[in-house]
């Protein structure tokens, strides 16, 4: 059946250092693939999404790369900060469905 | 800026009650949806909704839940016998019309069902 997840469970992070976050999935029919934050007490927040018809898509500070070779998908913060302590999730969509899929989370701690 | 509102913070009830879970989406939204997050689990998609009817539902979403838009502001989930299983963090999420991904999630309503 379908799945996404997460290789490692917890990151920690030097604040400054740059911080990377993998996740694998095994649907290839996926269209999108996204990238959710989540803090402590709040809701999902949406980061940053990747067709998947990319390879790499940037943003503020965040980096998404697609590799569909080996259905990998990776998070790159820059110059992590210590609001960027949360738990991230990867989660996969396809055109003509409302469902999207999570993976489980990636807890990234950020050191001062 | 606009947010999704849930209420309440926290339920508890007891196995076989029924609890309706309260969501305000933000106001020129129109697709809704709930998702549950079993302590320490994935999110899971349960449910969407738009146009006043179920869009989309999950194998989790069986005959014991049910959603509603009972007015032009509020979004609700039922669960009519609550089991142990429920126990779980539910969050309201919705969207303009576009990008399915951009969905803007509620706080959530930590329910516990002893």
């Amino acid at each position: 059946g379908e799945s996404v997840g997460l290789h490692l469970p917890t990151l920690s992070v030097q604040e400054g250092d740059n911080s990377i976050i993998n996740c694998a999935y095994s649907n290839s029919a996926s269209d999108y693939f996204i990238w959710y934050k989540q803090e402590s007490g709040k809701g999902p927040q949406f980061i940053i999404d990747i067709r998947s018809n990319m390879d790499k898509r940037q943003g503020q500070r965040v980096t998404v790369l697609l590799n569909k070779t080996v259905k990998h998908l990776s998070l790159q913060i820059a110059a992590t900060q210590p609001g960027d302590s949360a738990v991230y999730f990867c989660a996969e969509n396809r055109v003509g469905y409302q469902k999207v899929t999570f993976g489980t989370g990636t807890k990234l701690q950020v050191i001062p | 800026e606009p947010e999704v509102t849930q209420t309440p913070s926290h339920q508890v009830t007891q196995m076989g009650q029924e609890v309706i879970l309260r969501c305000v989406p933000i106001s020129n939204h129109l697709y809704f949806y709930w998702y549950r997050q079993i302590l320490g689990q994935k999110v899971e998609f349960l449910v969407s909704f738009y146009n006043n009817e179920i869009s989309e539902k999950s194998e989790i979403f069986d005959d014991q839940f049910s959603v509603e838009r009972p007015d032009g502001s509020n979004f609700t989930l039922k669960i009519r016998s609550t089991k142990l299983e429920d126990s779980a963090m539910y969050f309201c999420a919705s969207r303009q019309d576009g990008g399915i991904y951009e969905q803007y999630f509620g706080p959530g309503t930590r329910l516990t069902v002893t």
